[in-house]
Parts: structure tokens; sequence; C-alpha cells
């Protein structure tokens, strides 16, 4: 079965550092990759997008790589601040019907 | 453009009784997708429906249904309530229409339901 793992452990870093976010998956290739923000409380929130065939996708601070060999998507969140605190969730396609499924997220700390 | 609304936003059941809840999409999307949330298991997809057909299902027992609107509009019904029915239920909708599907999925805010 599909299974989707990131840190569950979480990150804590300074402000002005970059973060750096792992998923990783087994059993299957998704045609694309997402990423979403999720605050105590509140719903997902789309961040970015990365198809099978892009390497690389960028968004302001955000950038996100894909490499299919590995099976593992990095999430990057350059000149990082406190705002960005907050669970970030990789969810993969699966081909069906926007069916996803979602890694348990990895919460990021930023201290001032 | 208002986003997806999801009612109610917080329900008390006790075990045994059944649960409808709300769903209505961003005006313009055809898919309404329900996912449930837990600290153990995460999100995970419970089923998906595009033009009142239900497209996909995810592992959840026949306790869990849904349908979908001629409006988009859609409800998740929950039956016999257990303990661990207790969860965020998050509906998303998207566009899902050919080449405009970018696969995006828009959030509401979710229900928050605790089984007693």
């Amino acid at each position: 079965s599909q299974k989707i793992e990131q840190n569950s452990e979480a990150l804590n870093i300074q402000e002005g550092k970059t973060a750096t976010l792992t998923c990783n998956y087994t059993n299957y290739s998704p045609a694309y990759l997402q990423w979403y923000r999720q605050d105590p409380g509140r719903g997902p929130v789309f961040l970015l997008l990365i198809r099978e065939n892009e390497k690389e996708k960028r968004k302001e601070r955000l950038k996100v790589t894909f490499d299919t060999t590995l099976k593992q998507s990095l999430f990057h969140i350059t000149a990082s601040q406190p705002a960005d605190s907050a669970t970030y969730l990789c969810a993969l396609d699966m081909n069906n019907f926007n069916k996803f499924y979602f890694g348990s997220g990895t919460k990021l700390n930023v201290k001032p | 453009k208002a986003g997806v609304t999801q009612t109610p936003r917080y329900l008390i059941k006790t075990r045994g009784q059944q649960v409808t809840l709300s769903c209505s999409p961003i005006s313009g999307h055809r898919s309404v997708s329900w996912y449930q949330q837990t600290p153990g298991q995460g999100l995970q997809f419970l089923f998906e429906y595009f033009s009142e057909t239900q497209r996909n299902k995810g592992n959840f027992p026949g306790r869990f249904s849904g349908r979908q609107f001629s409006n988009s509009r859609s409800e998740m019904n929950v039956s016999t309530l257990e303990l661990g029915d207790s969860a965020l239920y998050l509906c998303a909708s998207s566009l899902s229409v050919g080449s405009q599907n970018t696969g995006e999925l828009f959030f509401g805010e979710g229900s928050r339901l605790t089984v007693l």
C-alpha cells in the first residue's frame, strides 16, 4: 500500500534561516505532488504543486523539488519568519479523481 | 469569491447517533471530496463526488456515506457513531475540469465532531 513519510518531529529553526522539510513515498509513482500548510484548527491551504516531469518549482520564498528516482520531495522556505510556523503536509495524487494521500505533516516552529 | 463553507463547525454526538455534515464548494467547482483528520491517522480520504456521482471512495466502513446535489453542494453522513469517529471532517472542492484541472484542493475549515 502507499506510504508517505514526513518527519513527525517538529522542526525548530531561527528566523531568517532556510527551513527544509522532507516527504518520502513508496510503492507509487504519482503524476504530481502538492504541499499544503495547515494552521491549528483550520483547513489545509494549498501552497505548491510540482509535476513528475519537473525537477524544481518556486513561488516567492518557497521552493519544491521532486526526485522521482529517490521518491522524495523537499520543501524549502527561505528567509523564514515566525509567521511561517505551521504544519506542512505533502500530498500525492493517485491518478484517480482527486483522491490524494497525505503525509502526517511536519510542524515547523520559526523562532524570532 | 467565497471559499468552501462547512457546517456545522462543531458538534457533539453520542455513540449510536447519526450525523450529517454539509459542504458548499467554491462557485464553479464541481468536484467535492471529503477527508477525515485525526491526530493518529492524519488526513484520510473518504470519498469524492463530481456532478452528483461518486467517483472514488476510501477505505471506510459503509456507515460513512455522502451525496452531491445538482448545485454541487455535498453532504456526508455517518450513522451509528462510534467513539473513534471523533475527528475533524474536511471538505475540499476543486475545479477538476480537463486541462483546467490543476489538482489544487481548496479546503473548508472543517466540522469538528466529538462522539461521547
